[in-house]
């Protein structure tokens, strides 16, 4: 399968403790976006990347959240601290291009975050 | 990004056509209509998407009406497999792409 693989498939976690999730892009693929998506809800931007460079992020994404694409390749994203709030699908996506060069977004199924 | 307007939910026998409509009233002359869909426990899938004229692809038929302010998905013949949450999402560029509620479809057998 050479689609977007993240891991883990699930977390466990307990208020106050750090999470880290990976994300491993479709080959080539120099975009590189994170979403998160609570139950009920469509998916949120969180931030997205163009190589290494991270070009935008949300007001959704706090002072307790970090993003990295050290390489350009794989990208990890980093909750400290963790609330119940943060309890949600973190779902990344990667792209060739732009979607205003008929690039679609293709995503991974997520990790699944539980904040007990 | 325009807003979309999309049915909360839907039926659709197994073996028919689905027919899934959003409505994008304000839609600039540059934004693109993207259609994604999420199965359960899954992260969403890109289906199609077009700007002006109609689209069809192994998976389905995007159908935009000539004012652009409407288009329908179209699933020729609806199988469970395709029962999901359907997104319709118009994107312009420099923007992220804003996924709304969508339209939960049921295929029923």
């Amino acid at each position: 399968d050479t689609g977007v693989s993240q891991d883990p498939r699930h977390k466990i976690t307990k208020r106050g403790q750090n999470v880290t999730f990976r994300c491993d892009p479709i080959s080539e693929h120099n975009r590189l976006y994170w979403y998160r998506q609570t139950l009920g809800q469509g998916p949120e931007f969180l931030t997205y990347f163009q190589n290494e460079a991270q070009l935008e992020k949300s007001r959704l994404l706090s002072d307790r959240f970090s993003a990295e694409r050290p390489k350009g390749s794989f990208s990890t994203l980093e909750i400290q601290r963790t609330e119940q709030g943060d309890s949600a699908m973190y779902l990344c996506a990667s792209s060739l291009g732009g979607l205003s060069d008929n690039s679609p977004l293709h995503f991974g199924n997520g990790t699944r975050l539980t904040v007990t | 990004d325009a807003k979309t307007t999309q049915p909360t939910s839907m039926d659709c026998a197994e073996g028919r056509a689905a027919n899934l409509p959003c409505n994008h009233s304000t839609i600039s002359g540059n934004e693109y209509v993207y259609w994604y869909r999420q199965i359960h426990s899954q992260g969403p899938q890109y289906i199609i998407h077009g700007l002006k004229n109609n689209e069809t692809n192994e998976m389905a038929s995007l159908i935009i009406t000539e004012d652009r302010k409407s288009s329908t998905l179209i699933l020729p013949h609806a199988t469970l497999r395709d029962t999901a949450v359907y997104y319709c999402i118009v994107y312009s560029a420099g923007n992220m792409l804003t996924f709304g509620g969508g339209t939960r479809l049921m295929v029923k057998p």
